[in-house]
């Protein structure tokens, strides 16, 4: 079966870095996307990776590595308006978007 | 520019009733997608269209139909609700530039069946 796994919830400081990790076991591969949810809120796109490597765009980066089946989101000088869940997204074979469950990051003073 | 909008925002229904769930887009994708959210579990595709007058299954579709007679308008039936039908759906565009195709979400419909 397909899976994608991410951890539930992470806890980090405010100006700090905090990086969420993503597996995934999908059938085929046609790219990987992080969005950006708010409670209460639909999910917002904030990054996507076909090629191996390391995506930047401003506080966030992406990197993934397709032969690991792994990815992950850094985010850099965290502010409290990042406190929201995190999903991770494959477009598997059929060019269907498979979601992880989501990592809730929660950010303290 | 409205986007993707969606209604109603909310809806408590009775099991067994007929609920249209609306959704439109003035972005003019051609792919339009509905999914579940329920807690603990990541977004689910109930429904896909990849244009207007084509319609496709996805992971759960059991208990929901679609159509798509034009490309603005994607809608979701549930013929006769059933409790676990109790999520929060959203419908979603998506456009593809440059090779990468980014989903562009509602802002969801919160569905209570009794």
């Amino acid at each position: 079966g397909q899976n994608i796994d991410q951890p539930t919830e992470m806890t980090a400081t405010e100006g700090a870095i905090v990086q969420i990790n993503c597996t995934y076991q999908t059938s085929g591969f046609n790219g990987l996307f992080w969005y950006q949810q708010h409670a209460g809120e639909a999910p917002t796109f904030l990054s996507y990776n076909v090629l191996d490597g390391l995506e930047e765009k401003g506080r966030f980066s992406s990197f993934l590595s397709r032969s690991k089946g792994y990815s992950y989101l850094l985010l850099k000088e965290l502010q409290m308006k990042d406190s929201a869940s995190y999903l991770c997204a494959v477009k598997d074979s059929n060019y269907q978007l498979i979601w992880g469950a989501g990592t809730k990051l929660i950010i303290k003073p | 520019i409205a986007g993707i909008t969606q209604a109603p925002t909310s809806q408590i229904l009775a099991a067994g009733r007929r609920m249209t769930l609306r959704c439109t887009q003035d972005m003019r994708h051609n792919a339009m997608y509905w999914y579940r959210q329920d807690l603990g579990l990541g977004l689910r595709l109930i429904h896909y269209s990849n244009t207007a007058g084509t319609t496709g299954k996805g992971e759960v579709p059991d208990g929901y139909s679609v159509s798509r007679a034009n490309t603005d308008d994607f809608p979701l039936t549930l013929a006769s609700a059933v409790p676990s039908q109790t999520s929060v759906y959203f419908c979603a565009s998506s456009e593809v530039a440059g090779g990468q195709e980014t989903q562009y979400f509602g802002p969801g419909t919160r569905l209570l069946v009794l």
